[in-house]
């Protein structure tokens, strides 16, 4: 999608690895989110941030780490804490307006063995 | 914190008739529902969504209702059409600010349309 970019598509990883799933939007939203989609269970909120260099934790925050540093940009670290790590992955955003809906990324499908 | 439930989790029809998916909710302060629609390895997106201020929201061949006392809200498609086969999502949020994202997302309804 042209307003919201993921990278890579597919990832894999050893585990014990920390690993990083990059989110670049050019839609000028303010906020950002990561999701993640297992089978079965829906797509579940991990963190998200309202503004530059602020960010809240989701609903499965543990073993997660993000930095917004650019508002382009919100980065996700899957660190070696995360006890269940492989997962489709997805980036969202919005204006955080009450007329803005959320946009998603195509996502980045983890897999760590 | 809010759950959501999603039935079925999968539904087949043929072509040209109509689909019904349901969802309840569980924190009556939530105020929005989006439906999503996911086809495969694709991003989900956006097909139709309500406030708790309407009662039903209707766009072209999808409508969606809204029961706020019983805390239930359903997706109809009507004149299903094989390109609507896909996973459809619903979920619950609040109206405002970044509420928009923080959204609680039901399991998923498989949709199948065969010709």
């Amino acid at each position: 999608d042209g307003g919201i970019t993921q990278s890579p598509k597919y990832l894999f990883r050893k585990e014990g690895q920390n690993v990083t799933l990059s989110c670049e939007q050019n839609l000028n939203h303010d906020a950002m989110y990561w999701y993640r989609q297992d089978p079965g269970q829906g797509l579940r909120l991990i963190y998200y941030s309202q503004i530059v260099n602020d960010f809240q934790k989701g609903d499965i925050a543990e073993g997660y780490s993000v930095s917004r540093e650019k508002k382009e940009s919100f980065p996700l670290t899957v660190t070696s804490a995360q006890k269940n790590p492989t997962a489709f992955y997805l980036c969202a955003s919005n204006a955080g307006s009450d007329n803005s809906p959320l946009h998603f990324g195509n996502g980045t499908r983890l897999t760590v063995t | 914190g809010e759950n959501v439930e999603q039935h079925p989790s999968t539904l087949s029809v043929q072509e040209g008739d109509s689909a019904v998916i349901k969802c309840t909710y569980s924190d009556s302060a939530s105020n929005y529902f989006p439906w999503y629609k996911q086809e495969l390895g694709k991003r989900p997106q956006l097909i139709i969504d309500i406030r708790s201020n309407v009662g039903e929201k209707k766009d072209q061949r999808i409508a969606v209702t809204l029961n706020k006392t019983a805390k239930h809200f359903s997706l109809h498609i009507t004149e299903t059409q094989p390109e609507d086969s896909a996973v459809y999502f619903c979920a619950a949020g609040l109206v405002g600010g970044t509420s928009y994202g923080k959204l609680t997302f039901g399991q998923g309804t498989i949709l199948t349309v065969h010709p």
